[in-house]
């Protein structure tokens, strides 16, 4: 089975701060994703990368950025934390398939982060 | 831009069969996706759609029609377990490389005894 771990379960941190969320997957896949789940809002992509040292933006990545220095870590930061960046992040991983690009994604159990 | 909408929630009783609806407009569409979430945990996929029809997997089935930009979930014999919120995602063409999901904003399905 494929295991996609997130650091914390539970964070609360102060408005200002770095922030860094980090993401393991033991599958070895190419295909890593960072999202932030909201009430009424659904999941939103914010930033994903395909391979080591790449990334992408995703739909809102205004005030974040990540790292993916090896392969089966993909780190989220929040270079200056606010208020309005409480909420649950998802970190995802899916396999890099040529023929398809459409491999399902696997979802860590996500981080409650509350911003004070 | 995208547009991908689904019901908020939903109320269906234990043995039923209960059907859950996802329009999408995207453009470039290449696939859906369905997953399941039970409250304070992961997604977990469901079901992948690309072609249109009907894809069957034990007690769940979804099905796409490309050309109405519409799929729907069924589920039956519907048991308590399945009181979860149902997630309907699309990914898009891109001409190669991954692409992360689009998500709707879920469907909340209580099962009722």
């Amino acid at each position: 089975d494929v295991k996609v771990t997130q650091s914390s379960r539970y964070l609360v941190k102060r408005t200002g701060e770095k922030v860094f969320l980090e993401c393991v997957q033991d599958m070895d896949h190419e295909n890593m994703f960072w999202y932030r789940q909201d009430p009424g809002l659904g999941l939103r992509l914010i930033y994903f990368s395909y391979d080591v040292k790449m990334k992408e933006k995703g739909d809102i990545p205004e005030g974040y950025s990540v790292s993916r220095e090896k392969k089966e870590r993909f780190s989220l930061i929040l270079e200056s934390a606010s208020t309005n960046q409480t909420s649950m992040y998802l970190c995802a991983s899916s396999l890099a398939d040529p023929r398809d690009n459409d491999q399902p994604q696997h979802f860590g159990d996500g981080t409650r982060l509350s911003i004070l | 831009g995208q547009n991908i909408d689904q019901p908020t929630e939903m109320t269906a009783t234990e043995g039923a069969i209960v059907q859950i609806n996802c329009t999408y407009q995207t453009s470039g569409f290449n696939g859906l996706f369905w997953y399941q979430q039970h409250a304070g945990e992961a997604p977990t996929f469901l079901s992948y759609n690309v072609l249109d029809g009907l894809e069957e997997k034990g007690r769940f089935s979804s099905f796409l029609s490309r050309s109405k930009g519409y799929s729907y979930l069924l589920l039956k014999e519907l048991q308590m377990k399945d009181s979860a919120s149902y997630l309907c995602a699309v990914t898009m063409d891109s001409g190669g490389g991954a692409d992360g999901l689009t998500f709707g904003k879920g469907t909340h399905l209580i099962i009722q005894p």
